[in-house]
């Protein structure tokens, strides 16, 4: 079975400073993986996604995973945060040889921006 | 803005009622998914629907059940409620094929009491 483990549970960051959001998959080859941010009463919306091919996946609002299929990690970061970048973050698996909408996610990382 | 609304965006119910909430998909969407987030937690894959059928279930008892209906709108409906299921409910639309993306709508807030 595929699981997630998102380590931090909060991670609190000055504006400006640059974020990495940890996250750990389980899953027996290389599976579907992808970053969501939730705002307070929002659903989810997808930062970025990785299928196949270059491991490091650009995605929306200045963010960037890489796949260390070594490491079965897919961290997320972000050169300079903004206040905006306040939210909860998910790092959720999927299988590629299943459905794309059967995702697994993590627990969830709650980032505060100090300004 | 996904393009994905769900109703309502608040419900309070009793344990041991029934109750049923809606999702529209996104325009060209054939396929939804419904998740359950509790408090804390991430989401959970709850079913899927394609072209009105179940074809994929998470870890969730028969009193969680479904409907999509041909113009890809959606219903969950759970019955017996008990307290757990306070949570709340995710809807995700797609486009089936290789590399789809979910769009999720804002999600319906449950509270059992």
């Amino acid at each position: 079975a595929q699981s997630v483990t998102q380590p931090d549970i909060h991670i609190t960051v000055s504006e400006g400073a640059s974020l990495e959001l940890r996250c750990n998959y389980s899953y027996g080859a290389t599976p579907y993986l992808f970053w969501y941010v939730q705002s307070p009463g929002q659903g989810l919306q997808l930062l970025l996604k990785y299928f196949s091919g270059d491991t490091l996946v650009q995605g929306i609002k200045g963010f960037e995973a890489e796949f260390k299929r070594s490491q079965s990690s897919f961290n997320l970061r972000k050169p300079s945060v903004h206040w905006s970048d306040a939210a909860e973050y998910f790092c959720a698996v999927g299988a590629p040889s299943g459905s794309a909408r059967q995702l697994t996610f993590g627990s969830g990382t709650q980032l505060t921006v100090l300004p | 803005e996904t393009g994905v609304t769900q109703s309502p965006t608040h419900l309070i119910k009793t344990r041991g009622q029934q109750v049923t909430l809606r999702c529209s998909s996104q325009s060209g969407h054939n396929t939804v998914s419904w998740y359950q987030q509790a408090l804390g937690q991430g989401p959970q894959f709850i079913f899927q629907y394609y072209r009105e059928e179940e074809n994929g279930r998470g870890n969730f008892p028969p009193r969680f059940s479904g409907l999509q209906f041909p113009n890809y709108s959606s219903e969950l409906n759970v019955n017996a409620l008990e307290l757990d299921d306070s949570a709340l409910y995710l809807c995700a639309s797609s486009f089936s094929g290789p590399g789809e993306k979910l769009f999720f709508g804002s999600g319906t807030q449950l509270s059992v009491l």
